[in-house]
């Protein structure tokens, strides 16, 4: 299975700042897709961004954009004017395509907490 | 409204009675998985089915068993439950590219 690594058990970030999340993975293929998922208490998987390898621009969704760098192999996450809202833990997952069955491999998660 | 559902959403049994834990999608997704949840670990894949009939092992299949003879549906068996399957169980479909997973809400599973 590929490796994908959260390096940031825990995170805390004051309402209205920002905060990145780091996120790290290992492959050896070249086309390959990455995602990152929030779950607050809930416990709802919800996607956030997705980003296609192939792809040099950096995938942004509201608030949300990502740092990708193929060569390091980092995909880092960041909030903008963060939201009590954001309070969950978010996971980082890569997936290799159909040669891999189409597997989701997750980190292990950053839990994040904002507070006001 | 596109969804994936699961049921039940918590579930307490005993080691050695058998279960079942349904998912069901209405959005005509080839691709169904099942994830477990654990502290610490993330989600580690149980097992995937790519199609009708057509299922294959994830990274931590043993101890369950899975079908698919319906295309919307992908139920979960533990024909004999242990404490160690005590775990947060996900149900998950997409269609066959690289656009993501949907997710079901989750069952909450302990084995006693």
């Amino acid at each position: 299975a590929q490796t994908v690594t959260q390096s940031q058990p825990e995170m805390s970030v004051q309402e209205a700042e920002t905060v990145t999340l780091s996120c790290t993975y290992d492959t050896s293929e070249n086309n390959y897709y990455l995602f990152w998922y929030k779950q607050p208490p809930s416990r709802q998987m919800i996607l956030v961004i997705r980003q296609e390898a192939y792809k040099q621009q950096n995938a942004t969704e509201n608030r949300f954009s990502v740092n990708f760098q193929k060569a390091a192999k980092s995909f880092s996450l960041k909030i903008s004017d963060s939201q009590l809202g954001d309070t969950a833990m978010y996971f980082c997952a890569f997936m290799n395509g159909l040669y891999s069955g189409y597997a989701l491999n997750f980190g292990k998660g950053t839990s994040l907490l904002v507070t006001p | 409204e596109a969804q994936v559902t699961q049921n039940p959403r918590y579930l307490i049994t005993v080691t050695g009675k058998k279960l079942t834990v349904t998912c069901s999608q209405n959005m005509n997704h080839e691709y169904m998985s099942w994830y477990r949840q654990d502290p610490g670990l993330g989600l580690r894949q149980i097992y995937y089915s790519m199609n009708v009939e057509v299922t294959d092992k994830g990274d931590v299949p043993e101890g369950y068993k899975v079908s698919r003879k319906e295309k919307r549906n992908f139920p979960l068996i533990l024909e004999s439950p242990s404490p160690n399957q005590t775990s947060l169980y996900f149900c998950a479909s997409s269609i066959v590219s690289g656009d993501g997973y949907t997710f079901g809400s989750g069952t909450r599973l302990t084995v006693v």
